[in-house]
Order: structure tokens, then sequence, then C-alpha cells
């Protein structure tokens, strides 16, 4: 079954920019979806088919997919920024990375 | 806007059967697709499976001979019953709206405790 690979953690200095990946075998020819989860609350999409932004989410946040990985980027990092991130694609199936942690220092 | 809200017993006993409600509101469940999602505590997403508005279905392979969804339009609700549980089937269940296999709308999540 395919699997997809997130870090387990993301460190990011306040104001920088942070890359969260997600690596899968040729996962470039997949749709790749974005899902920010902050402690005790339900996950929210931030980013779907790659790219495309659902219309509340910050232009700062934003998406690409290429050959093995697909990449989540956070410019100018806040401290509101601090949460699980999880990539999801479909397979046969729907399949969730592990999730990454990103932490805003 | 859809919004979506769970209900159902928040403890099980290990063999017995859970079963959650999804109740939709802000538009019709007559169309898209409809997902239970679970997180263990301290864990990460794993899908369980959807339901087409159709009533078609397609499940996580993993959990397949356990679980069903199924789907009243005429109240607005999707449901999931998971069998024979364990203490490893203890997570926030999720419901969702799917669209082209992504999740856009999340209730907000129960706690299900599996223990005797």
């Amino acid at each position: 079954s395919y699997e997809v690979t997130q870090p387990l953690s993301v460190s990011v200095a306040l104001g920088q920019t942070a890359r969260i990946t997600c690596a899968g075998n040729n996962i470039g020819s997949k749709n790749v979806h974005w899902y920010q989860q902050k402690p005790g609350q339900a996950p929210v999409l931030v980013i779907y088919r790659d790219t495309n932004r659902p219309s509340v989410i910050p232009a700062r946040m934003s998406g690409s997919n290429s050959g093995n990985t697909a990449t989540l980027t956070i410019s100018r990092a806040q401290a509101g920024d601090e949460a699980d991130y999880y990539c999801q694609v479909w397979d046969s199936s729907v399949i969730f990375g592990g999730g990454t942690k990103l932490t805003v220092l | 806007q859809v919004q979506l809200q769970e209900s159902g017993p928040g403890l099980v006993k290990p063999s017995e059967t859970l079963s959650l409600t999804c109740t939709v509101s802000g538009d019709s469940i007559s169309s898209y697709y409809w997902s239970w999602i679970r997180q263990p505590p301290g864990k990460g997403l794993e899908w369980l499976g959807y339901i087409y508005y159709t009533g078609i279905t397609n499940y996580n392979a993993s959990l397949q001979s356990r679980v069903t969804i199924s789907i009243a339009t005429s109240r607005n609700q999707f449901s999931l019953t998971l069998s024979s549980v364990t203490t490893a089937d203890t997570a926030i269940y999720y419901c969702a709206h799917g669209r082209d296999y992504f999740f856009d709308y999340w209730g907000q999540g129960t706690l299900v405790t599996v223990s005797s």
C-alpha cells in the first residue's frame, strides 16, 4: 500500500519561512492536501490539490508538489502557526501522513 | 457553510459495538462524500471510510471487516458502526465532508473510550 512520510518535527524562527515535507513514491503524480490541527481542535484544511488555498487561509501558506516530495510552505511564521500539520493523498484509499509538529521559536 | 456534529456514547465496553451519528446542517447531505476519521490520543489521523450520498461505500482495508457506514438522507445524517471494539479503538472520532477526496469541513470530534 502507498505510504507518505513526514518529519516528526520542524522548528522555525518567528517571521522566517517553514517548510514541511511529505515524501512518497512519485507523489508528484497525486493530489496532495494539507491540514493544520491545533491542540484540542479538529483539523482544518489549509491546502488542497497541491497548491490551492481555501478562502479563509492566509496567502502566507502555500503548497507545491513534484517528484517524490510535496511541500507545505509557511512564510513569515507566526506564533499562531504552531500546530500539527498532516498531508493526505488518495490512492484507492485515503492516506494521511504521520503528522509534523511545527514549533515557532 | 456546512456544519457537522458527532453524537453517541462516550464509553463502550470491549467486544461491543461502537455507534456514532453525524448530523449535517447548512447543506443537503445529498451530495459529495461523507467520511469518518479517528485519532487515538496523542497520535495521528486514520481514515475509516466514506459513504457517497447514493449509498456507495469505501472502507479502510485494515478495518473493513468491522466498519459500516450508513446514510439517512431524510434526516441529513450519516452513521458509523465499529464492531468488536478493543482498547485500541479508543480515539477521537471525527465526521467530515469530503470533496474530491479531501476534507473541507470537519465536526468538532467526539472522544470514545473503550473500557470495561
